[in-house]
């Protein structure tokens, strides 16, 4: 089975700018989460997305947006970049219903100059 | 409000020596617990939870964990470090549900292990 996958890999912006990263679930997952890393820290929970709806979001603010496509795969978009956006942003997914963790994919390392 | 804190931003062992890794939380409900480790580059993958039921868990790679509530403790222990096992660890919490939703992670550790 394919695990989550996320493009790009890495990216450079600088402040000011936009941003959209993605995400591919798990075949068979219908529930994605978003979560940021920043460097040293540990994961801050963004949102969830479920049947392409927000399904619980964190203390993170609105220029931070995500989208889930009927496929199930998901975006993160981020506006106006600020230098403390740098980190790395990793997705999970799992399928609402069952009792099994979410998988995370390996992140987007997102580097603001 | 849920909160975890990691005791010890670096841990460093012998190959062989026991490893312990603290972790204790805050939550208003009866918490679901994780472990996770990440290597270099890349995500978490998950080691072990504690949902209900047993308050020793085992995990993969050899990994337990005991949850003990009078100390709001959730503690990772492995007998005998294997040099593999060096990467970062995070403990977890959610009221979410066992299936590990809106996690609230620690500020993880680093574990290094020496020959």
């Amino acid at each position: 089975e394919t695990g989550v996958t996320q493009s790009p890999t890495h990216l450079i912006k600088t402040r000011g700018q936009q941003v959209t990263l993605r995400c591919s679930s798990q075949s068979g997952h219908n529930t994605v989460s978003w979560y940021q890393q920043a460097l040293g820290q540990g994961p801050q929970f963004i949102f969830q997305y479920y049947r392409e709806e927000e399904n619980g979001r964190g203390n993170f603010p609105p220029r931070f947006s995500g989208l889930q496509f009927p496929n199930y795969s998901s975006e993160l978009n981020v506006n106006a970049l600020e230098l403390d956006d740098s980190a790395l942003y990793l997705c999970a997914s799992r399928q609402q219903g069952s009792n099994q963790p979410q998988h995370f994919g390996d992140g987007t390392r997102l580097s603001i100059l | 409000a849920q909160s975890v804190t990691q005791l010890g931003s670096h841990v460093s062992v012998s190959e062989g020596a026991l490893v312990l890794l603290r972790c204790n939380y805050s939550s208003s409900v009866p918490p679901y617990l994780f472990w996770y480790v990440q290597y270099p580059n890349q995500g978490l993958q998950l080691l072990l939870k504690y949902t209900t039921g047993a308050t020793l868990v085992k995990g993969i790679n050899g990994f337990e964990a005991e949850f003990k509530k009078s100390e709001t403790s959730f503690h990772l222990t492995k007998p005998s470090a294997h040099m593999s096992d060096a990467a970062e660890y995070f403990c977890a919490v959610s009221d979410q549900g066992s299936s590990g939703d809106k996690l609230t992670f620690g500020t993880g550790t680093r574990l290094a292990v020496r020959p």
